[in-house]
């Protein structure tokens, strides 16, 4: 089965630039989507296909890809972007998400 | 606008089956392209995902649980069913419902989640 490896935490100073990764086999062929989850809260997609934003979501996340490594990066970093972030992906049969990273905005 | 919302019992004793629905709203079931999944979420740790059903009746379901599942979808009633046979304390969890469309190939809209206990 297919598995996507993300750091388990990441530390960003306020304002700055940080990327959160996601590392699998399946992104050589397929584009990952990416989630925020705040505690408590259910996932909101973040960025999805090749460096979309759903309406509503800042324009200080994008997303990128090369080889088998997708990349979130969030330019600006705000407080209220601390947060758990999961990559998802899928194969011809099957999705999965990452283990997820863990934001913390210094 | 699209909603969901998974609904459930909140405790199951282990071996028993859980039953989860997921209702749904803003969207038909039978719209070319248009699919809903389930999602779980162990307290602390991370999603994993279980299945997914699209309007063609197409299944799909995580290999290492794809023999305790069945996920089913009633488009009359806006639902999809979720089946899991043999509960253990390990599969307490979160367990979230959420819109994937083919076009996206993400799960763009989720519902707020129902959390299950697996206790005796």
């Amino acid at each position: 089965s297919s598995e996507l490896t993300q750091d388990p935490a990441v530390s960003v100073a306020l304002g700055q630039t940080v990327r959160i990764t996601c590392q699998g086999d399946s992104l050589r062929s397929y584009y990952a989507s990416w989630y925020q989850q705040k505690p408590g809260q259910a996932p909101v997609l973040v960025i999805y296909g090749k460096n979309n934003r759903p309406s509503g979501i800042p324009d200080r996340f994008s997303g990128s890809s090369s080889g088998n490594t997708a990349s979130l990066t969030i330019t600006g970093a705000q407080a209220e972007d601390e947060a758990d972030y999961y990559c998802n992906s899928r194969d011809s049969s099957e999705v999965v998400f990452g283990g997820g990273t863990k934001l913390t905005v210094l | 606008q699209i909603t969901l919302k998974e609904s459930g019992p909140t405790l199951v004793k282990p071996t028993q089956t859980l039953t989860l629905t997921c209702t749904f709203s803003g969207f038909s079931l039978s719209t070319s392209g248009v699919g809903v999944g389930w999602i779980r979420q162990p307290p602390g740790k991370a999603l994993e995902w279980l299945a997914l059903i699209y309007w063609n009746d197409d299944k799909r379901y995580s290999p290492s649980l794809k023999s305790r599942l069945t996920i089913t979808k009633d488009t009359s009633k806006n639902q999809v069913v979720l089946t899991m046979t043999n509960m253990d304390p390990v599969d307490t969890a979160t367990y979230y419902c959420a819109h994937r469309d083919l076009g996206l190939d993400a799960f763009d809209i989720w519902g707020q989640g129902t959390m299950v206990t697996v206790s005796s």
